[in-house]
C-alpha cells in the first residue's frame, strides 16, 4: 500500500531564516505531487505541483521554491521566511487513473514564523 | 475569484441524525468532485468522490450527489456519529495541461453532537 511521509511535524522558526520541508511516497512509482498550504481559517491552496523528477509548476508567487530531486521525493524551501508564511503545510501525492485523479494527503507540517 | 464554494463554515447535527454538507462551484470545466474529512492538526483524507457523469455516488453511510445545472454537490451523513465531527472539504478538478488540478473549498466544521 501506499503510504506518504513529511517530516517535521512542527516547526518554529525566525523571520530571515531558511526553510526545508521534505515529504517522501512509498508504494508508487511516478507519482503527481502536491505542495498545500493551509492557512488559518482558510482553504487549501496549492503551492506546487510536479508531474515527473525536475519538474516542477508554481501556482501562486511567493517567496517559496519547490524542488524534486527523486521520483518519490518532493521538498518545500525557502531562503528567507516571512511572517505570511506561517501555515499548515501539506503535502499530497496522486497517480493519474483516467478521468480520476485522486489526491491523499500526508499528516502535515505546522509552521509558524516568528 | 473561489471557484468552489462551501457558504456554511460550521455545522451542527445530532447524533443519529442526517448531516447535509453542501458545496457550490462555478468552473463548468471540472469534471470530477470529491469530498475529503479533515481532523485538526492532520492532513485531510479522502471520503469520497463522483464523476461529472453521475449525478449520485454511495459509499456506507456517505452520500454525493450532484446537480450539475445547478452546479452544486452535496455531502449525505447518515446516521451521523460524534467520530464524524471533523471539517470537511469539498474540492473539484479539472483537466489543466496534462494533469488534474483541484480546487478546494474552505471548508465545514461538522459537529456531531452525542
Amino acid at each position: 500500500s501506499q503510504t506518504i511521509h513529511q517530516w517535521p511535524a512542527t516547526l518554529v522558526q525566525p523571520v530571515g531564516s531558511p526553510l526545508s520541508l521534505e515529504c517522501t511516497v512509498e508504494g508508487t512509482s511516478n507519482p503527481n505531487l502536491y505542495w498545500y498550504r493551509q492557512a488559518a481559517g482558510r482553504g487549501l491552496q496549492l503551492l506546487f505541483y510536479s508531474v515527473g523528477i525536475g519538474q516542477i509548476s508554481s501556482e501562486v508567487p511567493q517567496n517559496l521554491s519547490a524542488s524534486r530531486p527523486q521520483d518519490r521525493q518532493f521538498i518545500l524551501s525557502s531562503k528567507k521566511l516571512l511572517l505570511s508564511d506561517s501555515g499548515f503545510y501539506l503535502c499530497a501525492w496522486s497517480v493519474w487513473a483516467g478521468s480520476a485523479d485522486t489526491q491523499y494527503f500526508g499528516p502535515g507540517t505546522r509552521l509558524t514564523v516568528l | 475569484d473561489q471557484q468552489v464554494k462551501q457558504n456554511s463554515p460550521s455545522l451542527s447535527v445530532q447524533e443519529g441524525r442526517i448531516s447535509i454538507l453542501n458545496c457550490d462551484y462555478t468552473n463548468s470545466m471540472f469534471d470530477y468532485f470529491l469530498w475529503y474529512k479533515k481532523y485538526p492538526a492532520e492532513g485531510p483524507t479522502f471520503l469520497i468522490s463522483i464523476s461529472s457523469i453521475k449525478d449520485k455516488n454511495e459509499d456506507g453511510r456517505f452520500t454525493v450527489f450532484l446537480n450539475k445545472s445547478a452546479k452544486h454537490l452535496s455531502l449525505h451523513i447518515v446516521p451521523s456519529q460524534p467520530g464524524d465531527s471533523a471539517v470537511y472539504f469539498c474540492a473539484a478538478s479539472e483537466d489543466s495541461g496534462g494533469y488534474q488540478k483541484v480546487t478546494f473549498g474552505t471548508g465545514t466544521k461538522l459537529q456531531v453532537i452525542p
